[in-house]
């Protein structure tokens, strides 16, 4: 089943701090997160490996409940090229030395406005 | 090089015609997976290939043909599409299975 995403949609304004929620129906081994702006390719953010596990890269973080099969993506003072649309991506316990796929959510649109 | 290239940007092509997509990389990168992306969905994983050998392939309709020449190169060679099989096709590739993904800029797609 495919991860699902919340919000579907936030407008911020430049600034403000927006989170986004990425939940599972199974059981997590790691999430991914990507951003997509229009027109253009996925491109990768930061992975999540372990439980409670929190990155950062700038102004954008990201935490990681295993036990919750929940994942969140933290934007702070948000700038206009924050825009465009945010997926997860879950990677859940496969068969040992069998392939392992990610699974992309349902997708954020976050427009920052001046 | 941090790039996956994809080629053509752009194709369009009749229902009765046979082309073929293009992707590439050179970062040593042994899984190389084809996508489909409909406007404001996420990507579909179609197919995975894993050292060169088809590890996954999601239900795609026989249409849809891999191919893995190398460990650099990725085709897919598509024959007698349908207009609803026209849609964003993103080619990636990572170190191994299951880790980071690096998107091409994909093919845009149009089946009249």
């Amino acid at each position: 089943q495919q991860p699902v995403q919340s919000p579907q949609a936030v407008i911020l304004r430049e600034g403000e701090d927006a989170v986004i929620n990425c939940s599972s129906s199974k059981a997590l081994y790691s999430v991914h997160w990507y951003r997509q702006k229009h027109g253009e390719a996925p491109v990768f953010l930061m992975i999540l490996l372990k439980g409670g596990e929190q990155k950062g890269h700038e102004k954008i973080s990201a935490s990681f409940n295993e036990k919750k099969q929940q994942s969140s993506l933290y934007l702070t003072a948000s700038q206009l090229s924050y825009s465009g649309t945010y997926f997860c991506g879950t990677e859940s316990p496969g068969i040992p030395g069998g392939y392992q796929k990610v699974t992309f959510g349902t997708g954020t649109k976050l427009q920052v406005i001046p | 090089d941090t790039e996956v290239t994809q080629t053509p940007k752009h194709l369009v092509m009749g229902m009765t015609n046979k082309k073929s997509l293009k992707c590439e990389q050179h970062m040593g990168h042994r899984a190389m997976y084809w996508y489909k992306q409909k406007a404001k969905k996420p990507p579909e994983l179609m197919f995975v290939y894993s050292y060169e050998k088809l590890s996954i392939n999601e239900s795609v309709p026989s249409r849809f043909s891999p191919e893995c020449p190398n460990s650099s190169l990725l085709n897919l060679h598509l024959h007698a599409l349908q207009p609803e099989d026209s849609a964003l096709y993103l080619c990636a590739s990572s170190l191994a299975s299951a880790d980071t993904q690096y998107f091409g800029p994909g093919t845009r797609l149009t089946v009249l």
